[in-house]
């Protein structure tokens, strides 16, 4: 799936536990950001970066925390989960911010907070 | 405001028939750019197509085609006589050129579930 991974692939947790969703690309690629997609609500932006050092929020960003110490990685923390988090996430790259380039995603993680 | 609008939420036909998923989109630039993206029951997300805003000719990629039109904006999405492994949910997305850099957001309608029956 071009070079993009997320684990786990599926996690269940408790309200109020922490975790994170691990990203990483193979691709050298500058752009990474991750998504959430809930039931006919189609995929939202989390946050993103636009390299190592550097991150921003996106469309819904609240509960989540993100760092970009790598090119490779892109790690999504929940610092206390809440059932409203349960959610598919994916984590998604592209070579760079230049309009157009493709983004690609990884197979994506199912997170169930209970 | 939506900015990508797939109004068909399920569509349901049967093997060797076509289809067309709809697409529409809302956007002030002038640059932008149009994704469509197939996402099977396995869950993982299938890059389809990326067309640009100057390029408004259409594409065949063997049963699938698309069809572009700015006046309308509309991305039209059709497939050929229809496959049971064509059942999926099909996503239409957004990029805006914003200045030359998009930050490679997309913007993504909801979503349109083909069920393709045998």
């Amino acid at each position: 799936n071009a070079g993009v991974t997320q684990t786990p692939k599926f996690q269940v947790l408790k309200t109020g536990q922490s975790m994170t969703l691990q990203c990483a690309q193979d691709m050298n690629h500058e752009y990474m950001s991750w998504y959430r997609q809930d039931p006919g609500m189609g995929l939202r932006l989390i946050h993103y970066s636009v390299g190592a050092g550097i991150t921003d929020q996106g469309e819904v960003p609240n509960g989540y925390n993100v760092s970009r110490s790598t090119t490779e990685d892109f790690p999504l923390r929940l610092l206390s989960a809440a059932p409203s988090q349960t959610s598919v996430y994916f984590c998604a790259s592209s070579l760079g911010t230049a309009s157009g380039n493709t983004i690609y995603f990884g197979e994506g993680s199912w997170l169930t907070v209970v | 405001a939506q900015k990508v609008t797939q109004a068909q939420t399920e569509i349901s036909v049967v093997e060797k028939e076509d289809v067309t998923l709809d697409c529409v989109y809302e956007t002030r630039d002038t640059t932008y750019y149009l994704f469509w993206y197939k996402q099977p029951p396995s869950g993982e997300l299938v890059f389809l197509i990326r067309r640009n805003s100057f390029d408004e000719q259409n594409e065949i990629s063997g049963r699938y085609s698309w069809n572009f039109q700015k006046s309308t904006s509309s991305f039209n999405f059709t497939i050929t006589a229809s496959q049971v492994v064509d059942s999926a949910v099909y996503f239409c997305a957004l990029s805006e050129d914003a200045g030359g850099s998009t930050l490679g957001r997309l913007y993504f309608g909801r979503g349109t579930q083909l069920t393709v029956w045998p």
